[in-house]
């Protein structure tokens, strides 16, 4: 099954609203973490990512943070626009040798002018 | 080439038929991977690919399924006697190494696979 989860299936927001997005995870030795954005019809593109050494990492727009103790990312997206209606989906890094990035089920963010 | 490229976008066959899709990742890329989407679904994992060592297929969902990748270059997916259950989109990505370095994975437009 899969360790990756998100809190929201599905989030909507007005636009210039800052967004939160919330996942969890639950392999304690994953040392990597990803965010992505997929909008309809393309395939996951890479916002943000943090390692696990880190619990706070800021983009243009985006931060991710990370909460180690109870096994909590986030996305915060600031002045949330159209253009960021998507699905966001966060990855895990499980730390095997020779294992794949772990997906949770995404969150579609809506955004409404 | 500049980005991961995938083929056909889209595919529509009968039930019992043989599909291949292809995936041709970026120059350079070691590690590949395919992944499924079934509709408003996450990605799950199929099967990985790092340079000449044994794929990783754990996530293949029955002997029907298999994948190969010749070298570090194109990699073809085979869906053999398809079933209404195989539709969903099917994902490739690509990256310098497996599920590291810095953006992790780089992803096809994906095959969106209709059994009829």
């Amino acid at each position: 099954g899969e360790s990756v989860g998100l809190h929201l299936p599905t989030l909507s927001v007005q636009e210039g609203d800052n967004s939160i997005i919330n996942c969890a995870y639950s392999n304690s030795a994953s040392d990597y973490f990803i965010w992505y954005k997929q909008e309809s019809g393309k395939g996951p593109q890479f916002i943000i990512d943090i390692r696990s050494n880190m619990d706070k990492r800021q983009g243009q727009r985006v931060t991710v943070l990370l909460n180690k103790t109870v096994k909590h990312l986030s996305l915060q997206i600031a002045a949330t626009q159209p253009g960021d209606s998507a699905v966001y989906f966060c990855a895990e890094n499980p730390n095997q040798a020779g294992t794949a990035l772990i997906f949770g089920k995404g969150t579609t963010l809506s955004v409404s002018s | 080439g500049a980005g991961v490229s995938q083929s056909p976008s889209n595919k529509v066959t009968e039930k019992g038929k043989d599909v291949e899709l292809r995936c041709d990742p970026i120059s350079g890329h070691t590690a590949l991977y395919w992944y499924r989407q079934r509709l408003g679904q996450g990605l799950e994992f199929l099967i990985y690919f790092q340079g000449n060592s044994a794929p990783d297929k754990s996530g293949l969902p029955s002997d029907r399924f298999s994948a190969e990748r010749t070298g570090e270059s194109v990699s073809t997916l085979t869906i053999q006697r398809t079933q209404q259950e195989d539709s969903a989109v099917y994902l490739c990505a690509s990256s310098l190494a497996p599920g590291q370095g810095v953006g992790g994975y780089t992803f096809g437009s994906g095959t969106r696979l209709t059994v009829v």
